[in-house]
């Protein structure tokens, strides 16, 4: 089945200790995405990559970073995390080319920084 | 990159009847995206209209595209309780989402 993965789906931290959040796509994506969602806000993009190696900021990078070592692999990190960063976490992956098909979003990720 | 506006943000209504929701957006697109969003979960690809066309169907949905007014509906007929979720717009090729549309089907 074509999917995205990522993985915790709920965490709890607290703020200063690193987390990362992980994601795979299972469909030769070149294109890979995080967002996070909060109430009222939308979806607001936080990193993007074209494609192995090559990652871009979206609109509200500040305290995340990401690394595409691998195609189907695009992991969220968070070197030190405030309480500001407590949100729903998606990955998102579609072809370079959106063509007809769009994103395929994973399931998310719930996290609270306490 | 741009974001299209939902409108309205919250609507509800009875099983059975149609619902209607807009986006607008402001600078010219290529292509346009309805995504829907069960509460929660990850988003789902609905539909894609492209530039050239003005309105494609897909089940009971019907999405419409007016390039000179830059806006977009999304028709959902025969609604059941099951499409409750929020709808998102995404124009052009950037995926921008907007705050969505929420909609509540009443049994």
């Amino acid at each position: 089945e074509a999917q995205v993965t990522q993985n915790p789906r709920y965490l709890i931290t607290v703020t200063g200790k690193k987390l990362t959040v992980t994601c795979s796509q299972n469909m030769n994506h070149e294109y890979m995405s995080w967002y996070r969602q909060d109430p009222g806000l939308g979806l607001r993009q936080i990193y993007y990559s074209m494609n192995v190696e090559v990652t871009d900021k979206g609109d509200v990078p500040e305290g995340y970073k990401v690394s595409r070592k691998e195609k189907r692999n695009f992991p969220l990190i968070l070197e030190s995390p405030s309480p500001n960063q407590t949100s729903l976490y998606f990955c998102a992956s579609r072809p370079l080319q959106a063509g007809s098909h769009g994103y395929t979003f994973g399931s998310g990720t719930r996290l609270t920084v306490v | 990159s741009q974001q299209g506006e939902e409108d309205p943000q919250a609507l509800s209504i009875q099983e059975g009847e149609n619902a209607t929701m807009n986006c607008s957006y402001k600078t010219s697109i290529n292509n346009l995206q309805w995504y829907r969003q069960n509460s929660g979960r990850g988003l789902v690809h609905l539909i894609l209209i492209r530039s050239n066309e003005r309105e494609k169907h897909s089940g009971r949905l019907r999405v419409t595209l007016d390039t000179s007014k830059k806006s977009s509906s999304l028709l959902i007929t025969a609604s059941r309780a099951a499409d409750t979720a929020s709808y998102f717009c995404a124009p052009g090729q950037n995926f921008v989402f907007g705050p969505g549309t929420r909609l509540s089907v009443l049994p």
